[in-house]
């Protein structure tokens, strides 16, 4: 079965500072797509990648995927208290018409001010 | 606001009562899908409809568990005789598929948060 393996598992960076999130499967990667997801609440969507080295950029967010190596990653430029929360990243297109994801276990971003 | 939105947000219930989630999905949206997560893990999926059809079902859905979509928009999720290991958080996500997609983009909703006492 697919499993996607995420790192870290948590991460405390000061304010203005740069980071990176992991994203590695167990299985050739279709449609790799990076959620954020505050305490409590639903998933935001980010991002989605389809082809192998494609990247993708959302305001100071950048995502890209490796395909060779079943891998993708989030990188986060000046970092903000606003980038605070959980990153996951869900694997789809596995399952014929179905697109259900497998998600990772996340990734806690704390932002000190 | 046009989001996926999902009641009750909250759901406090003893163990051995029914409980029953809507999710209403984005407008136009042919697939549905039903997400739980609990603590410290991601979304697992639960079950998935396109249109009014349920096409797939996780084998995390026992018997207990029966979702709808009588009319291919909004979509409930029932769970029979509670036990503490239904606590979690159960998300709805929506997305619009063409034929033969693979990659739709699934929005998701704000959650139902089940305590089971």
């Amino acid at each position: 079965s697919q499993e996607l393996e995420q790192s870290p598992q948590s991460l405390i960076v000061q304010e203005g500072k740069n980071l990176t999130i992991n994203c590695t499967s167990s299985k050739t990667l279709y449609g790799l797509y990076w959620y954020k997801q505050k305490y409590g609440e639903g998933l935001i969507f980010l991002m989605m990648l389809q082809k192998g080295g494609e990247e993708k950029s959302h305001e100071k967010i950048t995502a890209k995927l490796d395909e060779k190596k079943q891998q993708s990653s989030l990188h986060i430029t000046a970092s903000q208290p606003s980038h605070a929360g959980i990153y996951l990243c869900g694997a789809g297109g596995y399952g014929g018409a179905t697109n259900k994801l497998i998600f990772g276990t996340g990734t806690l971003l704390a932002v000190q001010p | 606001d046009t989001g996926v939105s999902q009641n009750p947000r909250h759901k406090i219930t003893k163990r051995g009562q029914n409980v029953t989630f809507r999710c209403d999905p984005i407008s136009e949206h042919n697939r549905l899908y039903w997400y739980r997560q609990t603590l410290g893990q991601g979304p697992e999926f639960l079950t998935y409809f396109q249109n009014e059809a349920q096409l797939e079902k996780s084998r995390l859905l026992s018997d207990r568990f029966s979702a709808e979509r009588p009319k291919g928009s909004f979509s409930t999720l029932e769970i029979q005789r509670t036990e503490q290991g239904d606590s979690a958080m159960y998300l709805c996500a929506s997305s619009l598929a063409r034929a033969g997609g693979r990659t739709d983009t699934q929005y998701f909703g704000p959650g139902t948060r089940l305590t089971v006492l």
